[in-house]
């Protein structure tokens, strides 16, 4: 059975810094990857996703992610991160049958001022 | 755009009662799928829909049922609720199957069980 882990709970950047989020599946085929954001109160919201071809998928609000298959993962990046951009995080993978997608535990990112 | 549509953003219920959590959505999707999320746990699957009258269960449908009359609107019911219900649940939906199709959300019910 497929899953995905995101390592970590609770991220806390500056304004302005860097971003990595890290994501690790585990799937036999080649996977569909998703990263949604959710912002407090709301419900879901598709950041960039990756099916097949170039492995570097560009996404709304700034973000990318790179798919590794050598390493399992899809971590997602920001240049420089926003205040705007504190939300919660999900990776997901879609089996590949049905449209349905395990998610992770996902990271909740805050940033400092 | 893609508009899900949760009936209740914050629902308070009492041990016992039955309980109807409503989506709806405007994009003729044959897809729709009940999740709840809980801290750490990310967004687990309830059940979903392929289409009228259809169901099946995902990770952790004990405790709950779904009903699917009409192909814009699916119904998550907690036939006697309890107090392990409390959490946030989220409705999606999303095109044919096979396709690889993103899920569209809805904003989410927050439940509380008394």
């Amino acid at each position: 059975a497929q899953s995905v882990t995101q390592p970590d709970i609770h991220i806390t950047v500056s304004e302005g810094a860097s971003l990595e989020l890290r994501c690790n599946y585990s799937y036999g085929a080649t996977p569909y990857l998703f990263w949604y954001v959710q912002s407090p109160g709301q419900g879901l919201q598709l950041l960039l996703k990756y099916f097949s071809g170039d492995t570097l998928v560009q996404g709304i609000k700034g973000f990318e992610a790179e798919f590794k298959r050598s390493q399992s993962s899809f971590n997602l990046r920001k240049p420089s991160v926003h205040w705007s951009d504190a939300a919660e995080y999900f990776c997901a993978v879609n089996n590949n049958a049905g449209n349905m997608l395990t998610f992770g535990g996902g990271t909740r990112l805050m940033v400092k001022p | 755009d893609v508009k899900v549509t949760q009936s209740s953003r914050y629902l308070v219920k009492r041990t016992g009662e039955k309980v109807f959590l409503e989506c709806v959505q405007d994009m003729d999707h044959e897809n729709m799928f009940w999740y709840r999320q809980d801290p750490g746990l990310g967004l687990r699957l309830i059940y979903f829909s392929y289409d009228v009258k259809m169901k099946e269960k995902g990770d952790i449908p004990e405790g709950y049922s779904v009903s699917r009359e009409k192909k814009e609107r699916f119904s998550l019911i907690l036939e006697s609720a309890s107090t392990n219900q409390t959490s946030m649940y989220l409705c999606a939906s999303t095109k044919l199957q096979g396709e690889n199709q993103p899920q569209h959300f809805g904003d989410g019910t927050r439940l509380s069980i008394l």
